[in-house]
């Protein structure tokens, strides 16, 4: 059974706070990490997607981070905006699959 | 462009009801997943489309849930009867190509089921 495992589960920040978390998943025959946003009574939203070792990929003030070797991945977040607040959520894929296996996420609010 | 719509928004139904959830994917998108959120926990697949033709429904429970994606566009979930473990968020999302693994997914809303 695949574990991808999420942490922390939720954090408070206050606006213009930077923050992380982090998303551990097993190591072995890695494919592709994807990361998500999902804000309340909206579409989960699609932030990255990395395959290689040693990726960055960023977005704004949102950044990621890659190890497939030690099988994690950092979410970083700069300046926090109240706007920010949302689920954000990981998810992981083996070679050999073509399924995505999903965190419990890190619920994220960030108080003006 | 349009997004992937899902209608109902939020459903309330008895146990042993028959539910429906409908999905409309992205123009174009060649794939279709339905995934179900239970409280607490991440997204899980219950089915995957390429087109019209299911090739992942491993975690669908046949038992009292169905899909179909009639002529590869819309797709409908089925519960019958509906069981108060059934509770859930449901949701749909499509990508363009076949690669599970890498495609960017384009997520619906989802639909919130309540099972009383």
């Amino acid at each position: 059974i695949l574990n991808v495992e999420q942490s922390p589960q939720s954090l408070h920040v206050q606006e213009g706070d930077s923050t992380n978390f982090t998303c551990s998943f097993p190591s072995s025959n890695f494919y592709a990490l994807h990361w998500y946003r999902w804000e309340t009574a909206k579409s989960p939203e699609a932030l990255f997607v990395m395959t290689l070792n040693g990726d960055e990929k960023k977005k704004g003030r949102i950044s990621a981070t890659l190890n497939t070797k030690e099988g994690y991945s950092y979410l970083y977040i700069k300046g926090s905006q109240p706007e920010d607040s949302a689920t954000y959520l990981c998810a992981f894929t083996q070679g050999g699959s073509e399924k995505l296996v999903f965190g419990k996420g890190t619920k994220l609010t960030v108080n003006p | 462009e349009a997004g992937v719509v899902q209608s109902p928004r939020y459903k309330i139904i008895e146990k042993k009801q028959p539910v429906a959830f409908w999905c409309n994917p992205i123009s174009g998108h060649n794939t279709l997943y339905w995934y179900r959120q239970n409280l607490g926990q991440g997204p899980e697949l219950l089915i995957r489309y390429e087109n019209e033709e299911a090739v992942d429904d491993s975690q669908l429970p046949k038992d009292r849930f169905s899909a179909e994606r009639l002529k590869g566009v819309d797709s409908t979930l089925k519960i019958q009867p509906a069981e108060l473990g059934d509770s859930a968020v449901y949701l749909c999302a499509s990508s363009l190509g076949t690669s599970g693994r890498t495609d960017t997914q384009y997520f619906g809303p989802g639909t919130r089921l309540t099972v009383l």
